[in-house]
């Protein structure tokens, strides 16, 4: 139980355009999900939690008009960035979690190559 | 804040040996977890330990234990009989008990099992 999926799991676009990427919960229902960024051999950072129904709460220094969070259900929060550039190459990890759960539960990630 | 701090970046071992990971936190808090995290090549995020601070007694999870000195504000992953598919980066992570899951997470550390 307890499955995270994200979707795509590789993406390349090129620079300026937008790109959504999915994290869905497949077998419970999600009071929250976070969205991390990581580079390579570097620890995740987190860029914002999001809650059902409310506004996602950024982390210092995340644009959140860049990086556009939306948490449409308790099965499904979507990352959208914005007019991407090389810069924001990166691999994003999603987790989810229950209320009083005390845990993450973590998406596969998702490599995003802008050229 | 929460801290964590994992000191050391790199890290091998034989096969079939015993080595141990470092991690130390920064708290006020007096209720909270703290986790183990693997991250192998494939980047999926694999819980390997969790403890919770109000029990004394060291979690242990077949080859993996932990020791936790709460008033040193220290835990230290125990990896024996190492095997091939221990390689991985690992992370230790703090979450404050009602904070909605949200995770502090440490530097982490590259473990190369060389058979």
């Amino acid at each position: 139980g307890a499955v995270v999926s994200q979707h795509p799991s590789w993406v390349i676009c090129k620079s300026g355009t937008s790109v959504k990427i999915e994290c869905r919960s497949l077998d419970f229902q999600a009071t929250t999900m976070f969205w991390y960024r990581q580079f390579p051999k570097q620890s995740l950072m987190l860029m914002a939690t999001s809650n059902e129904g409310s506004k996602a709460t950024y982390e210092q220094g995340v644009e959140k008009d860049k990086f556009l969070i939306n948490h449409a259900s308790l099965t499904l929060s979507t990352l959208t960035v914005t007019s991407a550039h090389p810069e924001d190459s990166s691999f994003y990890i999603c987790s989810a979690t229950i209320q009083n759960y005390n845990e993450q539960f973590f998406g596969p990630g998702t490599r995003l190559t802008v050229l | 804040a929460q801290t964590v701090t994992q000191s050391q970046p790199e890290m091998s071992v034989q096969e079939a040996e015993t080595v141990t990971l470092s991690c130390t936190y920064d708290t006020s808090e007096n209720n909270y977890y703290l986790f183990w995290y693997k991250q192998p090549p494939s980047r999926q995020m694999i819980l390997v330990i969790r403890q919770e601070a109000y029990k004394q007694q060291n979690a242990t999870e077949n080859r993996f234990s932990v020791n936790f000195q709460k008033a040193a504000k220290s835990f230290s992953l125990k990896i024996s009989d190492s095997q091939l598919g221990d390689t991985a980066m690992y992370f230790c992570a703090f979450m404050k008990e009602g904070s909605y899951g949200k995770l502090t997470f440490g530097q982490g550390t590259i473990l190369t099992v060389h058979p």
